[in-house]
């Protein structure tokens, strides 16, 4: 069963480096998510993308973050300048277009250590 | 306006029990409302989803009531499993394509022997 894939599983950086992650979505699906969620607290949405552009995001999306499609497969999500919090699990999503709401399908996550 | 209230908090049943877990929403205009199963370490999972036009949903042990007039729906897990023992998050959102899920604070689920 297809399924969405990230990494690394874990990052640990300093504050102030970038950080790249990277995600896999299903090959058939058009829409890209990121959300994220801190340590026992509900997954938030970050922003979603589709057509090489930006559909929404949130107030979480700052300057400091910003997503890329560089490829026909990966997506990814750039922190410039990581803050402590930062330290988050980072889920990545996809989903296709049609009725239904847009399932959305979630990747396992990454870890962001920000020290 | 956006917020999706979950209740309860925390929840331990014992083996063939049927948890309940119960959510609320303000925002008149969701129209499409996923429940999501999550591991510890792991992603949410889909698990069962419903839009307004039906008052509830099942597949297998897994049913979702929905009451539009009281903006509530509900999540309930027949003969439930130690295997079924995880956290749990409502969403909703507008539906349609790209369109971002809100969560609930979620329902960590004990079930035990």
């Amino acid at each position: 069963e297809p399924e969405v894939t990230q990494t690394p599983s874990h990052q640990v950086t300093q504050m102030g480096q970038e950080v790249i992650l990277r995600c896999v979505p299903i090959s058939n699906h058009l829409y890209f998510y990121w959300y994220r969620q801190i340590l026992g607290q509900k997954v938030e949405f970050l922003v979603s993308f589709y057509n090489n552009e930006i559909s929404e995001k949130s107030e979480i999306f700052d300057d400091q973050f910003s997503v890329e499609r560089p490829d026909g497969s990966n997506f990814t999500l750039k922190i410039r300048s990581t803050k402590l919090e930062d330290s988050a699990m980072y889920f990545c999503a996809s989903s296709i277009p049609g009725a239904g709401g847009g399932e959305q399908y979630f990747g396992p996550g990454t870890r962001l250590t920000v020290t | 306006q956006q917020q999706v209230k979950q209740s309860p908090q925390s929840l331990i049943v014992q083996k063939g029990g049927i948890p309940i877990i119960n959510c609320a929403y303000e925002n008149t205009a969701f129209d499409y409302f996923p429940w999501y199963q999550q591991f510890p370490g792991k992603g949410p999972a889909l698990l069962i989803a419903i839009r307004p036009d039906v008052s509830e949903k099942k597949e297998g042990r897994f049913t979702i009531s929905f009451n539009k007039s009281a903006k509530q729906f509900s999540l309930h897990i027949m003969d439930s499993q130690p295997g079924d023992s995880a956290t749990y998050f409502c969403a909703a959102s507008r539906g349609g394509t790209a369109s971002k899920l809100t969560f609930g604070t979620g329902t960590r689920l004990q079930v035990t022997l």
